[in-house]
C-alpha cells in the first residue's frame, strides 16, 4: 500500500523561482491537506480540499496555490519562492472527517530550502 | 474554534521509565482527539484516537491516553519507554464537520540509557 506519496523529498530553490510539490494518494480519500512544519511551531495548515474541484484556504495560504482536478492528486504550487517558505511540507489525506473516526494519513514530507 | 496546547517542548526520560506527555485542548463540545508520532525524517503516524465512549484508549506501540473532560486534557502515557520511542509527539483536536485537525506544537522525547 503506497498511501500518501510526496515528491520530491528534497529541493533547493533560488529566490523568485517557482515549483510544484506533488502529492498523490491511492486510498480514494476525499479530503486532502497541505501543512508546513517549522521548528517549534508544529504543523500549520496551508490549504485543504474536500473533494475534486474544491479547495479552501487554511491558516497560512499566502504565497501558495493548489488545485484538485482528481481525487488522487493535490499539488501545491509556489509561484515566487521566498526565504520564509523554507520549511518541511507535509501532504495528508482522510476519507471524511465528519465520519468521526477518520484520522489523517501523512506523506513523508518534502524538505524545501529557499536560498 | 478548537485549539490545543502541549506545555512541554522537550522531555528526557530514562529507558524503562514511565512516560506522560501532556495535552490540553479548548473546544466547546466533546472533541475528537488524536496523538501522532513523528520519527526523524518521517511523516506523522497515528498512535491513537478518541471520539467517544471509554475515556481510556489504547494505541499502538504500547501507548495509551486518557480523556479527562473536567481538565480538558488528553495525556499520553507509556509504562516503560524504549529507546526507539525517541521522536516528536503531536496532539491534535478535531470537531464534527469539515474543519481540519488542529495540531499542537509538539513535544520532543529523548530517551537516555
Amino acid at each position: 500500500n503506497a498511501g500518501v506519496t510526496q515528491t520530491p523529498k528534497f529541493r533547493i530553490l533560488k529566490i523568485g523561482q517557482s515549483m510544484t510539490l506533488q502529492c498523490t494518494q491511492d486510498m480514494n480519500h476525499n479530503y486532502m491537506y497541505w501543512y508546513r512544519q517549522d521548528p517549534g511551531m508544529g504543523l500549520k495548515l496551508i490549504y485543504y480540499s474536500v473533494g475534486a474541484g474544491i479547495t479552501d484556504k487554511g491558516e497560512v495560504p499566502n504565497g501558495y496555490n493548489v488545485s484538485r482536478s482528481t481525487t488522487e492528486d493535490f499539488p501545491l504550487r509556489l509561484e515566487l519562492a521566498a526565504p520564509s517558505q523554507t520549511s518541511v511540507y507535509f501532504c495528508a489525506s482522510s476519507k471524511d472527517p465528519r465520519n468521526s473516526n477518520q484520522p489523517q494519513h501523512f506523506g513523508d514530507g518534502t524538505r524545501l530550502s529557499i536560498l | 474554534a478548537q485549539s490545543v496546547t502541549q506545555p512541554d517542548i522537550h522531555i528526557t526520560v530514562s529507558e524503562g521509565a514511565s512516560l506522560e506527555l501532556r495535552c490540553n485542548y479548548s473546544y466547546g463540545a466533546t472533541p475528537y482527539l488524536f496523538w501522532y508520532v513523528q520519527s526523524p525524517g518521517q511523516g506523522l503516524q497515528l498512535l491513537l484516537k478518541y471520539f467517544s465512549g471509554d475515556t481510556l484508549v489504547q494505541g499502538i506501540k504500547g501507548f495509551e491516553a486518557e480523556f479527562k473532560r473536567s481538565q480538558s486534557s488528553f495525556n499520553l502515557r507509556k509504562p516503560s519507554v524504549h529507546w526507539s520511542d525517541a521522536a516528536e509527539y503531536f496532539c491534535a483536536v478535531g470537531a464534527p464537520g469539515n474543519t481540519p485537525l488542529v495540531f499542537g506544537k509538539g513535544t520532543r522525547l529523548s530517551v537516555i540509557a
